[in-house]
Order: C-alpha cells, then sequence, then structure tokens
C-alpha cells in the first residue's frame, strides 16, 4: 500500500498563476482533507471531504477549491495564486467508522508563489 | 472542539523518558486526546489516543488525568529519531471530521 500519495513534490509559481494539486489514497478511505502549514506553525485545514460527492469549507478556505474526484482522489486548486499561499500544502484521509478517527498524512508538497 | 496548549519547546536525554505535557481544561465529554507527531516537515504521524483510559501501544502511553482536562504523553526511552514537533489534539465523533492542530512541543532529543 502507497498510502495517502501527492503530485507534485515541489512547485514554484508566478503571481496569478493556476495549478491544482492532486491527492490520492489506496486505504479505501471516505474522507480526505487539505492542510497547509506556514512555517513554525501547525497545520491549518482548507477543506474536507467527509466521503465521495460531499465537501466542505475549513478555517482557511479562501483562495482555494477542491475536487472530489471519486473516492480515492481529492484535489485542490488556487486558480490564481498569491505569494501568501507560499506554504507545505498536505493532503490527508481516514475512515468514518463512528469512533474515535485517525488521519493518515501525505508527504506534503512545496509551494511557492513569486 | 476543545482548545489545547502545550510547551513549544522540550529538551530530554537520549535513553530517558520523554514527558510530554499537554492541557485542555475544556475539554467534554465525548471529545478524545488523540497525539500526532511531525518530524522535520514530513507528514504528521498518528502515535496514540484515549478518552479517558491510560492508553499504551509500541510508540508511547497516553496518561489522561482523571478530571480528563490534561493529559501526558510519554515517550519511554527517547532516540534521536524521536526529535520532532508533537501536537496534542483534542476532538470529537460526532458532526464534522476535522482536526485542528496548534504549534506542538518540538522535542529535541540530546545524544
Amino acid at each position: 500500500n502507497a498510502g495517502v500519495t501527492q503530485t507534485p513534490k515541489f512547485q514554484v509559481l508566478k503571481t496569478g498563476q493556476s495549478m491544482t494539486l492532486q491527492c490520492a489514497q489506496d486505504m479505501n478511505h471516505n474522507s480526505m482533507y487539505w492542510y497547509r502549514q506556514d512555517p513554525g506553525m501547525g497545520l491549518r485545514l482548507i477543506y474536507y471531504s467527509a466521503s465521495e460527492g460531499t465537501t466542505d469549507k475549513g478555517e482557511v478556505p479562501n483562495g482555494y477549491n477542491v475536487s472530489r474526484l471519486n473516492k480515492r482522489e481529492f484535489s485542490l486548486r488556487l486558480e490564481s495564486a498569491a505569494p501568501s499561499q507560499t506554504s507545505v500544502y498536505f493532503c490527508a484521509s481516514s475512515e468514518w467508522t463512528g469512533g474515535p478517527v485517525e488521519q493518515f498524512f501525505g508527504p506534503g508538497t512545496r509551494l511557492t508563489v513569486l | 472542539d476543545a482548545k489545547t496548549t502545550q510547551p513549544p519547546s522540550m529538551d530530554c536525554a537520549e535513553g530517558r523518558a520523554a514527558n510530554l505535557p499537554c492541557n485542555h481544561s475544556t475539554i467534554s465529554g465525548n471529545e478524545y486526546v488523540y497525539w500526532y507527531r511531525q518530524i522535520h516537515s514530513q507528514g504528521p504521524q498518528y502515535i496514540i489516543h484515549g478518552l479517558k483510559n491510560n492508553e499504551t501501544n509500541e510508540m508511547a502511553s497516553l496518561i489522561i488525568t482523571e478530571d480528563r482536562k490534561s493529559s501526558t504523553l510519554i515517550l519511554p526511552h527517547a532516540t534521536l529519531r524521536d526529535t520532532a514537533v508533537y501536537y496534542c489534539i483534542v476532538r470529537g465523533t460526532l458532526g464534522t471530521y476535522k482536526y485542528i492542530f496548534g504549534t506542538g512541543t518540538r522535542l529535541k532529543v540530546l545524544a
């Protein structure tokens, strides 16, 4: 099992450019999440998808859109990148069992916006 | 979800127990305590979780006070590879599924 995979690993954009970060999981999890982590900070939730077909905003959704393409894949799109979006982006997934839930994280995408 | 408070940094000698405290005085009855760690900018890694009883697994032990307002993560024999940022998170099981990460405790294990 690969777990949670993210592409690309690194990306440099110019202000105003757009891009999509890809995330896939092979654990048959229902729920998926996108976080961002700025230097010296904890992770902040951008968007999440509790199950296939649903998405909801997290703490910091402005400037982002998401698509839950199928059960495996959850993408994050920056329509018009800004320097404030320079960050490390982590995707995560979890089951929904009705009880306590462990999240599994991907390795991250390091994004720089110039 | 309840807010947590952790010391920003701690040091521990290699081979000794590392005790990482967390305060969650506003925790409610159905909320679990989770611990994750993040090694050098990798994705966070799950360590352990508990509700009110003490828990132990191959990585660590979790001690939750009787009033559940605080907890301690114990790494019994810290190694250099345990150097990481440790996050204490409190969340329930109902409603949304999100975690709220704080800034964690930066543990440095010293040789």
